[in-house]
């Protein structure tokens, strides 16, 4: 079975920094983009940008270029999306889907984060 | 502003048949990019409903269409369900933006 599997809420204070992570299983992880989606409270689905596994190029959304990184250790099937400096606006639920040719049947569960001084 | 436009809300009775538009441009639908459709619940992480203008991933009921003709695309829900009641958003490229994946701004289903 397919499945992309986030890691846990996390609460920061503005300022801090923070690496969340979306292992996937179940198929090639090489193989696929995975992108990541914002989801601010009360808000619509932003796409922050995209990473291919397997040589980790990535593509950013422009509001997102320089705000995060994201990258990939595909020895453990695993995406990760980091901040340096958290501010209080990047409060969101953030997701992983593997991308499917354009669209994304895989969502992982979401990550919670919370930056609250 | 999202650069693809739905509206923000629609309703039907139980047993009816909503529709809900999905607006772009010459540079994301109408360049002839796949429209593709999520529905999402409270809590949880959207779902693909519809993918490649109007296929239906298994499991999707036949319910549940999709069409695009130019500039827009649309969902359309038949034979309402209490459980539909859920937000829309649909999903293309656009080629103004680096080929860069955008979402329309969610429509959000109120099944009366």
């Amino acid at each position: 079975e397919v499945q992309l599997v986030q890691s846990g809420a996390e609460v920061k204070k503005p300022g801090e920094s923070l690496k969340i992570s979306c292992k996937g299983s179940g198929y090639s992880f090489t193989s696929y983009w995975i992108a990541w989606v914002r989801q601010m409270p009360g808000k619509g689905l932003e796409w922050m940008g995209t990473i291919y596994p397997d040589d980790s190029e990535t593509r950013y959304s422009p509001p997102f270029q320089g705000q995060v990184t994201m990258s990939a250790d595909k020895s453990i099937s695993t995406a990760y999306l980091q901040w340096s400096g958290l501010k209080a606006s990047d409060t969101a639920m953030y997701y992983c889907a593997r991308g499917d040719t354009t669209s994304y049947s895989r969502w992982g569960q979401g990550t919670q984060v919370t930056v609250s001084s | 502003q999202s650069v693809l436009t739905q509206p923000p809300s629609v309703s039907g009775a139980p047993g009816q048949r909503v529709t809900i538009s999905c607006t772009g441009s010459s540079s994301n639908i109408g360049a002839g990019y796949n429209v593709h459709w999520y529905q999402q619940f409270p809590g949880t992480a959207p779902k693909l409903l519809i993918y490649g203008n109007h296929n239906r991933p298994s499991g999707v009921p036949d319910r549940f269409s999709g069409s695009k003709s130019g500039t827009s695309a649309s969902l359309a829900i038949t034979g309402l369900q209490a459980e539909d009641e859920a937000d829309y958003y649909c999903q293309s490229y656009d080629s103004s933006l680096n080929n860069n994946v955008v979402f329309g701004g969610g429509t959000k289903l109120t099944v009366l």
